[in-house]
C-alpha cells in the first residue's frame, strides 16, 4: 500500500521568508511523487512531480521540491513566499504506471503580509 | 486547450436519492479518475477509467459506480445517497500513454454534493 504523511496542519510564514511544506511517503517500490495546490472552491492545480533523475525538481510559480530516498521525503520549498501562495497544499504518491494517487491530508499555508 | 470540466458544479439531494455527475477530460486525454474530498477523510481515490474500461477501483461501496464513453467523457453515479456522501467530487484526466510513460493528472473544479 502507498501512503503519504504531511505532519503539519498549518504552516504560517511571513511574506518574503522561505516556505517549506513537509511530506514523507511510504511505498513498496519506486515512487512517483507530486505536489498539488488547492485554492478555495477550486480543483487541484499541479505544481511539480518527481519521477526519476535529479533529486531537485523545479515546478510552477517558483516552487521546488527535493526528493530524499533515504529519508523517504519530498518537501516542497519556495525561497520567498507571497501572500498569494496562501492555499491548501497536497503531497501525493503513486507507483509506476498507476494513476491511483494517494494524497496526504493537506497543509494549509498562511502567508502573513 | 480547455481544461477539465465538471457538471453540475453544485448539487443538493436528499437521503435515498441517486445522483449522476459528469466529467469532460482535456481533449486527447483518455484516462479519467474520480476522487472524493471530505474534511474528515481528505482526498480519496474512487476509480479510474481508460478506454471505457475501469482500470482501478478504490475502497468505496458498490453504491458508487462510473462509466466512460467512447469520447472519454465520464460519469459517476451514487445510488441511495447517505449524509456521509456529502463531499467535493473531483475528476482528473491524464494522457495515460501506457506502460513506461506517465503523465500528471489535471483536475477539474469539482462538483459540490450536499446530501440533506
Amino acid at each position: 500500500a502507498q501512503s503519504v504523511a504531511q505532519p503539519e496542519d498549518q504552516v504560517n510564514v511571513a511574506e518574503g521568508n522561505p516556505l517549506t511544506v513537509k511530506c514523507t511517503y511510504s511505498v513498496s517500490g519506486n515512487p512517483y511523487l507530486f505536489w498539488y495546490v488547492q485554492y478555495p472552491n477550486r480543483g487541484l492545480q499541479f505544481l511539480l512531480k518527481y519521477i526519476t533523475g535529479d533529486n531537485l525538481v523545479k515546478g510552477s510559480y517558483g516552487f521546488e521540491a527535493e526528493f530524499n530516498k533515504s529519508q523517504t521525503s519530498f518537501h516542497l520549498k519556495k525561497p520567498s513566499a507571497l501572500v498569494s501562495d496562501s492555499a491548501l497544499y497536497f503531497c501525493a504518491v503513486t507507483l509506476y504506471g498507476n494513476n491511483r494517487l494517494a494524497f496526504g491530508k493537506g497543509n494549509q499555508v498562511v502567508v502573513i503580509p | 486547450k480547455a481544461g477539465v470540466t465538471q457538471t453540475p458544479r453544485y448539487l443538493i439531494k436528499t437521503r435515498g436519492q441517486q445522483v449522476t455527475l459528469s466529467c469532460s477530460p482535456i481533449s486527447g486525454h483518455r484516462s479519467v479518475s474520480w476522487y472524493q474530498q471530505t474534511p474528515g477523510q481528505g482526498l480519496q481515490f474512487l476509480f479510474e477509467y481508460f478506454s471505457e474500461t475501469q482500470r482501478n477501483k478504490g475502497n468505496f461501496p458498490g453504491r458508487f459506480s462510473g462509466r466512460q464513453f467512447s469520447n472519454s467523457r465520464s460519469e459517476m453515479n451514487v445510488s441511495t445517497l447517505e449524509l456521509g456522501d456529502s463531499a467535493l467530487y473531483l475528476c482528473a484526466s491524464s494522457q495515460r500513454a501506457g506502460t513506461g510513460d506517465y503523465n500528471e493528472q489535471f483536475f477539474g473544479p469539482g462538483t459540490r454534493l450536499t446530501v440533506l
